[in-house]
């Protein structure tokens, strides 16, 4: 049982650059989640889709672009990097988008952007 | 003022020892509340969830809320290396709501 794969692990990236992280959860659950974690400041919500084909804005959207085209994955996109996207990135999925459904995350990809 | 305050910590206590941690918040309106352990470089995982106020036990932990002062804790008894982890707390005002997420208290049991 697998559950939640990112990819990649970690990456460096230069400036400008387009970066798509991915996310691939084999529970069959509706709802997923990209959330971005910086020291202090603690689990920050990006993007989210209650359902494939649906997403909607989180918390600090800017920068960033998402796509919901089936159940299974929810890749992420960062259009042209900037420094202040360095960050640890996580996917999560639940069951269904509510704040006592049980969000189960991946490993997490460790973005630099120099 | 952030919704969800929690100590960074990091908290170091001796294995064995009882341990205390808190979160506060701001927004009256939150009903539920989750806990969330982090292991260092993973993923957080659901550890505990409880309804309005009270008391909450499983196993060795024990979530408590107390609504009229905006107050969360959890307890971790007979604390072992194991639970040496970040602990996040995650209240909402709505069981269709998203979680408002703590920062979370870094917790180091010594052997």
């Amino acid at each position: 049982i697998a559950g939640i794969t990112q990819a990649p692990t970690s990456q460096i990236l230069a400036a400008g650059r387009r970066m798509t992280l991915r996310c691939t959860q084999d529970m069959r659950h509706n709802a997923m989640y990209w959330y971005r974690q910086d020291l202090g400041l603690g689990l920050r919500l990006i993007h989210y889709s209650n359902t494939a084909g649906t997403t909607g804005k989180g918390e600090v959207p800017d920068g960033y672009s998402v796509s919901r085209a089936n159940t299974d994955d929810f890749p992420l996109t960062l259009a042209s990097a900037v420094p202040s996207q360095t960050s640890v990135y996580f996917c999560a999925s639940s069951p269904d988008r509510g704040g006592t459904d049980t969000q189960y995350f991946g490993p997490g990809t460790r973005l630099t952007v120099l | 003022q952030k919704e969800v305050e929690q100590d960074p910590g990091p908290l170091s206590v001796p294995e064995g020892a009882i341990v205390s941690l808190n979160c506060t918040y701001s927004n009256s309106a939150f009903q539920y509340f989750m806990w969330y352990r982090q292991y260092s470089r993973k993923g957080p995982e659901l550890l505990m969830y409880t309804y309005s106020s009270g008391n909450k036990e499983d196993g060795r932990f024990t979530a408590q809320v107390d609504k009229s002062s905006k107050y969360i804790s959890l307890f971790i008894r007979d604390s072992q290396p194991s639970d040496s982890a970040t602990y996040l707390c995650a209240p909402s005002p709505d069981s269709n709501y998203q979680l408002i997420w703590g920062a979370g208290t870094k917790l180091i049991i010594k052997p």
